[in-house]
């Protein structure tokens, strides 16, 4: 069966580094989502890709994330410097279209920022 | 600013019983409602993606139905157990322009006592 592919599974970096995720989404995916997701709060989108364009990163902190997704397929999630703030579960998901069908989600990069 | 509200937020319930939450939603301009389930320690999984005012879905002891124009959608699990503990989450996704964002609840928290 096909799944949405991320790494590192965990990832524990000092305040003030760089930290990066990847994901590769199941083959075919127009649309790549990066979520954010803090203990006890629903995810919260940071990117969203159609094919390789951003179509939406009005919540992401452009101070110091950054996303890509060159070729269109798959994508990485940039943090620099990273803040003890950014401690979260990092989600990336893909789902054939933007329009409603419904999204497949990786097992998550759990950041922890000491 | 669109807002989907979840509840309860929390539930503890016997093995057997049958249990229910809601997801509200805006009424104007819908064009997806999404029921997850999210398992600790795994992926979010999609249960349900709903479109039509009416709408009844339903996979094995787990169904939901939608309804528009009010603005809800209630998750239905029937006999539940323990496997079913989990966060349930529902995502609105606004047809209004090109906005696809889907927008997430905080998700309900079911623990099924055996």
């Amino acid at each position: 069966e096909a799944e949405v592919a991320q790494s590192p599974r965990y990832k524990i970096t000092e305040k003030s580094q760089a930290v990066a995720f990847w994901c590769d989404p199941i083959s075919g995916h127009a649309t790549l989502y990066w979520y954010r997701q803090i203990l006890g709060q629903g995810p919260e989108l940071l990117v969203q890709f159609q094919d390789e364009s951003v179509v939406d990163d009005s919540q992401l902190p452009k101070d110091r994330f950054s996303a890509e997704r060159l070729k269109g397929v798959d994508s990485t999630l940039k943090i620099q410097p990273a803040e003890l703030g950014d401690s979260a579960m990092y989600l990336c998901a893909s789902s054939l279209s933007d329009r409603g069908t419904e999204a497949f989600f990786g097992q998550g990069t759990r950041l922890t920022v000491v | 600013i669109l807002n989907v509200e979840q509840s309860p937020q929390s539930l503890h319930v016997q093995e057997g019983d049958s249990t229910n939450f809601t997801c509200s939603f805006p009424s104007s301009n819908f064009y997806a409602l999404h029921w997850y389930r999210w398992e600790t320690a795994k992926s979010p999984e999609a249960l349900f993606v709903m479109t039509l005012n009416g709408d009844e879905k339903k996979k094995g002891r787990i169904s939901a139905t939608l309804n528009t124009k009010e603005g809800y959608s209630y998750l239905y699990i029937k006999g539940s157990q323990p496997e079913d503990s989990a966060t349930y989450l529902c995502a609105f996704r606004s047809g209004a322009g090109n906005n696809r964002k889907l927008i997430w609840g905080l998700g309900t928290s079911l623990a099924v006592n055996p």
